[in-house]
């Protein structure tokens, strides 16, 4: 059974850093897309950031420039490294695989973990 | 403001029909890239529906069916179980954003009457 699982959330303060991680089972993290997705208290989904197999990453605007995605092959692992956080960062973060499609803009994510919390408070 | 718009809120009785709408722009949708459809339940993680714009995974039930036409997409639901009520998302992808990514619709709470 392929599963995510991440961890690392937790209360931060403002400019404050996290690592988030997420362990995967079931599937070769260094072989597919794999991209943090995250969603605020009482809001939507939004696309945060994506590795693809080959490596390159991209990240949505309001991250740039303050979290990275990354990845360790030998464990599995997806992490994602939050600096500088601000209160609109509060959200539970997903990871999610990406599968399918001939292009990237077709892949649909199709195995997703429980998520973790992050809360940036003082 | 979500690049895909969806209705806030939808209701029907059990055994009903319901459909959600997403609709989009030339830039997502209405470019060719296909549509997916994620149910969440409440307190659980978003879990894939459909994809491809019409296709279920396997398990998913087939009263749960979608389309897309043009810049829009639907989620159909026919045969309304209590189980249903959930929150629901549609997503592409959009070339015009800086880089191109995937983008959601603002969900869609289902309930169930």
């Amino acid at each position: 059974e392929v599963q995510l699982v991440e961890t690392g959330g937790g209360l931060i303060q403002p400019g404050g850093s996290l690592r988030l991680s997420c362990a995967a089972s079931g599937l070769t993290v260094s072989r597919n897309y794999m991209s943090w997705v995250r969603q605020a208290p009482g809001k939507g989904l939004e696309w945060v950031s994506v590795i693809y197999s080959d490596g390159r990453t991209y990240y949505t605007d309001s991250v740039k420039g303050r979290f990275t995605i990354s990845r360790d092959s030998s464990k599995d692992t997806l992490f994602l490294q939050m600096n500088s956080l601000r209160a609109e960062d509060a959200a539970v973060y997903y990871c999610a695989n990406h599968f399918g499609g001939v292009i990237v803009g077709d892949y649909y994510m199709d195995v997703w973990g429980k998520g973790t919390t992050v809360t940036v408070s003082s | 403001q979500s690049v895909l718009t969806q209705p806030p809120s939808v209701s029907g009785a059990p055994g009903q029909r319901v459909t959600i709408s997403c609709t989009g722009s030339s830039s997502n949708i209405g470019a060719g890239y296909n549509v997916h459809w994620y149910q969440q339940l409440p307190g659980t993680a978003p879990k894939l529906l459909i994809y491809a714009n019409n296709n279920r995974p396997s398990g998913v039930p087939d009263r749960f069916s979608g389309s897309k036409s043009g810049t829009s997409a639907s989620l159909a639901i026919t045969g309304l179980q209590a189980e249903d009520e959930a929150d629901y998302y549609c997503q592409s992808y959009d070339s015009s954003l800086s880089p191109p990514h995937w983008v959601f619709g603002g969900g869609t709470k289902l309930t169930v009457l």
